[in-house]
């Protein structure tokens, strides 16, 4: 069983669509992440969850949107897509109270903007 | 803030040869530090952390890396490279709080193996 499983893996869409992307985790851990690995492999968190509630925004566009149904979910929803945008976005998660620093990534999703 | 420099984009190393990755950083506090691994097509993989105590920090698949307060790096060393290692390195420091967790991770270094 995958322990961080993210969908789609590939994504080519239009300027301006809506996507999402999804993340699910079964490791039991309460905490998820998100975050966007640009062209030149630089990786910046955008978002971080700690059951269910945002506990990380990093100045992160209003047309991207987290939502957290459960502690095992966490979903990227993107409005208006710009080119900018393309990027391969990783889901992470952790246990707040386990090992410090280990996060467990999924495989990624890259997105491309056309 | 805290940042991480890894100056090194690609580094090839012969089949069997050692290796070492150079990664700085720049935090107030004593740092809390991480190399991960991405192999092609992968999500990261923590490779080894460093929080406190020995300074030279041994983790998984043979790797090992040192702290070094004084130069502020913690380079990431390997005495024989084997052709699975080719992958991307990314060192990593990181700030903690009660509910979260979070990574500044370096630009990376990607290792080429040859024969």
């Amino acid at each position: 069983d995958t322990a961080v499983s993210q969908t789609p893996k590939y994504l080519v869409t239009q300027m301006g669509n809506d996507k999402s992307i999804k993340c699910e985790q079964n490791l039991g851990h309460d905490t998820m992440y998100w975050y966007k690995q640009d062209s030149k492999k630089f990786l910046k968190i955008m978002f971080s969850y700690n059951n269910k509630e945002l506990i990380i925004n990093e100045t992160v566009p209003n047309r991207f949107s987290p939502k957290s149904p459960d502690k095992a979910h966490l979903n990227l929803h993107i409005n208006s897509l710009e080119l900018g945008d393309s990027a391969v976005y990783f889901c992470a998660s952790s246990q707040s109270e386990g090992v410090i620093g280990e996060l467990f990534f999924g495989e990624g999703s890259r997105l491309t903007v056309l | 803030a805290q940042s991480v420099t890894q100056p090194d984009i690609h580094i090839t190393v012969s089949e069997g040869a050692s290796l070492e990755l150079r990664c700085n950083y720049s935090y107030g506090a004593t740092p809390y530090l991480f190399w991960y691994v991405q192999s092609p097509g992968q999500g990261l993989q923590l490779l080894l952390k460093y929080f406190s105590g020995d300074t030279l920090v041994q983790g998984i698949k043979g790797f090992e890396a040192e702290f070094k307060r004084s130069q502020s790096s913690f380079n990431l060393r390997k005495p024989s490279v084997h052709w699975s290692d080719a992958a991307e390195y990314f060192c990593a420091v990181g700030t903690f709080r009660t509910g979260f967790q979070k990574l500044v991770f370096g630009t990376g270094t990607r290792l080429l193996v040859s024969p």
